[in-house]
C-alpha cells in the first residue's frame, strides 16, 4: 500500500529549533513536498525536494533522502505565528502523478 | 492572499438538496483540484482538471459532480449528500499537471454541513 507516516503532534518552545519527519511508502516517487495550514486556513506550500539533500528558505528547511524513503522539516527560530499543521506530500508517478498527503503534525508552540 | 477563491465559505444543507461549490484562480494556472479534508484524516483528493479535461477522479461517489468551463473555474455540483459528507472542501490549482503538481495554491475553503 501507499503511505505517509508524521508525528500528529510536536511541542516546542518559542525561539528553538524543531524538525517533523516524514516517511513514506509510495510505490513511485518523484519528490516531497511541504505544506502549512493555519487553524481556518488554506494549505500554503512551503518546500519541495526532488533531490537528496537539505533546501533552505530562510527560518525554514526541508531535507530528503530517497534511499532512506524520510524527509523532514526544520523550522528555526521558532515564532507564536508558527503554531500550524504541516503536511508532507508525495507525488507518485506510478498513480497517475497522484499527489498523496500525509495526515498532517500539529506544531504547538510554548512561549 | 493565495490568488485562489471559493464561494460559499460556508454551507449548511439538507440531505435532498443540491448545491454547487465554486472556485476561481487567478493564477494562469492549467491545473485544478477538489480535496476533501476530515478531520484526523489526510486531505483525499477528489479531483482533477488540466486544461479543462478532467484527468482524475479519484473513485468519488456520483453524488459529487465536478465541472470546469475553463481553466480559470471550478464547480463542484453537489446532491442528495449524506451527513458523512460534512468536511471541509478545498481547491488548489497549479502551473501544471504532472510536473507541476507539487506546487499547489488553495484556496480557503468550504466548510460543508449535511444536516
Amino acid at each position: 500500500g501507499q503511505s505517509l507516516e508524521q508525528p500528529s503532534e510536536v511541542t516546542a518552545v518559542e525561539g528553538a529549533i524543531v524538525q517533523i519527519n516524514c516517511t513514506y511508502q509510495t510505490s513511485g516517487f518523484y519528490g516531497l513536498s511541504w505544506y502549512q495550514q493555519h487553524d481556518g486556513g488554506a494549505p500554503t506550500f512551503l518546500s519541495y525536494n526532488a533531490l537528496d539533500g537539505l533546501e533552505e528558505t530562510g527560518r525554514f528547511s526541508s531535507f530528503l533522502s530517497r534511499s532512506d524513503s524520510y524527509g523532514y522539516l526544520l523550522l528555526q527560530e521558532l515564532q507564536m505565528k508558527d503554531s500550524a499543521s504541516y503536511f508532507c506530500a508525495v507525488r507518485d508517478p506510478n498513480r497517475d502523478d497522484k499527489i498523496i498527503f500525509g495526515k498532517g503534525t500539529r506544531l504547538h508552540i510554548l512561549p | 492572499e493565495t490568488g485562489v477563491t471559493q464561494t460559499p465559505r460556508h454551507l449548511v444543507m439538507g440531505m435532498t438538496n443540491k448545491k454547487s461549490l465554486k472556485c476561481e484562480q487567478h493564477l494562469g494556472h492549467n491545473a485544478m483540484y477538489w480535496y476533501k479534508q476530515s478531520a484526523k484524516k489526510p486531505l483525499e483528493l477528489m479531483f482533477v482538471y488540466s486544461l479543462e479535461e478532467r484527468v482524475e477522479n479519484n473513485s468519488v461517489p456520483s453524488r459529487f459532480s465536478p465541472e470546469c468551463p475553463n481553466s480559470s473555474h471550478l464547480f463542484l455540483h453537489l446532491h442528495t449528500l449524506q451527513p458523512e459528507d460534512s468536511a471541509l472542501y478545498l481547491c488548489a490549482s497549479s502551473q501544471t499537471w504532472g510536473g507541476g503538481a507539487y506546487e499547489q495554491y488553495f484556496g480557503p475553503g468550504t466548510r460543508l454541513t449535511v444536516t
